[in-house]
């Protein structure tokens, strides 16, 4: 069974960092192409970008909201998936999911950012 | 980047009616690769539909998608109460992946 697990949000403030991890199982993650999605609070679902599989090439795609500041990253030996988010805005402030796509998509529960002075 | 527009906005109907919510996009999707979720309050999004009209695990028969190219549609063919919800398109066919608004199903 795939599972996907956020960890790492929490209450930052503006101008600040954090980095969020996404612990994968049931699949073969080195092979997985792997997503970050967010949901500002009452706000609609925003793809956050992409990692592609090493044998893939490994590039990364980022939105445009986030290009510059954030960043994804994998580590196949830990079967872990990272999102470093720099220079956060108040406007970051949402819930994060990782997903991953394998013939059907699969999503975490997700964990919460929140950027606050 | 490809634009998902779903409407309508909100539709208000009854238990037991159907429902038809719309997605239509800015150019064609590859290979159809769009996806229909259903979110409710405080929950993560629940994969309804992927490849279009392939259903995902466990959801009833009562709900179906279909649709290609630009144009997509998700059939809930008879509402039960729990179905009332905001429910989103997503395409995968090109990166970056986007997602529509939303449409908001109520009870009328």
């Amino acid at each position: 069974e795939v599972q996907l697990v956020e960890s790492g949000g929490g209450l930052v403030k503006p101008g600040g960092s954090l980095r969020l991890s996404c612990a994968a199982s049931g699949f073969t993650f080195s092979n997985a192409w792997m997503n970050w999605v967010r949901q500002a609070p009452g706000k609609g679902l925003e793809w956050v970008g992409r990692i592609k599989s090493k044998t893939d090439g490994g590039t990364t795609d980022h939105a445009a909201p986030v290009k510059g500041r954030f960043t994804i990253s994998r580590d196949d030996s830990k079967n872990t998936l990272y999102l470093q988010m720099n220079s956060l805005k108040i406007e970051d402030t949402a819930m994060y999911y990782c997903t991953h796509y394998n013939g059907v998509w699969h999503w975490g529960q997700g964990t919460l950012v929140t950027v606050s002075s | 980047e490809i634009v998902l527009t779903q409407s309508p906005g909100t539709l208000s109907l009854s238990p037991g009616e159907r429902a038809t919510l719309s997605c239509r996009a800015s150019q064609s999707i590859s290979s159809n690769y769009l996806a229909w979720y259903q979110q409710k309050p405080g929950q993560a999004p629940r994969l309804l539909i992927y490849d279009a009209s392939s259903k995902a695990t466990g959801i009833p028969d009562r709900f179906s998608g279909s649709g290609s190219g630009t144009d997509f549609t998700l059939t809930i063919s008879r509402l039960e109460p729990e179905d009332f919800a905001v429910y989103y398109c997503q395409q995968y066919g090109s990166s970056p992946y986007t997602f529509g608004q939303g449409t908001k199903l109520e009870i009328k």
